[in-house]
């Protein structure tokens, strides 16, 4: 099993859409958990840190934590053709080691 | 507050040849990462520092791999000699050291490498 999952891409939704971004972990005791968004040819961008379970929300993002599913979501509610990226989960394990996801590829069609 | 900074943004060698890339982090960030990504995946991480020593490099192909950070600022990764499958993109990140669970990563703009 792979220590970082995540939903296999591309995935497209419409203009104005929630685009719904899952990622699962393995390591139980995992500590932290990042998402990055990655444009084309970019480095990838911090945009939501969580490590407590439940809901955090920045704008139109919104991150979801259920750490007895090792499981991790983000959410961008209307979705605009410039959220078009690849999101990348990153979670600090309980050995205080990062391990990123392969990332999940978005493209919002307007 | 200026960002992490790489050097070169692109290169392009032939296999066996050598290579080094520059990073400068964030100031005040103890703690710096060299990724490796390559086309479609994401970021492998070969080399950790916090100040000048080395944290974790159990991914790093030490016969051809090598990286320093002297002086505990900025830092060189030194391919000697290049593989093809060397060719991606690799990125240089920085945090602020002994953040806990809350340390959070920030990545340069990456020097992109092609291997002929």
């Amino acid at each position: 099993q792979k220590e970082v999952e995540q939903n296999s891409g591309p995935l497209s939704v419409p203009e104005g859409a929630i685009a719904s971004l899952n990622c699962t972990y393995s390591d139980r005791g995992s500590q932290s958990f990042f998402w990055y968004r990655q444009y084309s040819g970019k480095s990838p961008e911090l945009i939501m840190f969580i490590y407590s379970n439940g809901d955090k929300e920045d704008g139109r993002f919104t991150a979801q934590l259920n750490k007895a599913s090792q499981y991790v979501s983000l959410l961008i509610r209307d979705s605009q053709p410039s959220d078009s990226a690849t999101y990348l989960c990153a979670v600090r394990t309980s050995y205080d080691k990062v391990i990123f996801g392969p990332g999940t590829s978005l493209s919002v069609i307007p | 507050e200026a960002g992490v900074a790489q050097s070169p943004r692109y290169k392009i060698i032939e296999k066996r040849q050598s290579v080094a890339f520059w990073c400068n982090p964030i100031s005040g960030h103890a703690t710096l990462y060299w990724y490796q990504q390559i086309l479609g995946q994401g970021p492998k991480l070969l080399i950790q520092f916090q100040n000048n020593g080395v944290v974790d490099d159990s991914q790093l192909p030490k016969d051809r791999f090598s990286a320093e950070r002297l002086k505990g600022v900025d830092s060189t990764l030194k391919i000697q000699p290049a593989k093809l499958e060397d060719s991606a993109v690799y990125l240089c990140a920085s945090s602020l050291a002994n953040a806990g669970y809350q340390e959070t990563q920030y990545f340069g703009p990456g020097t992109r490498l092609l291997v002929l």
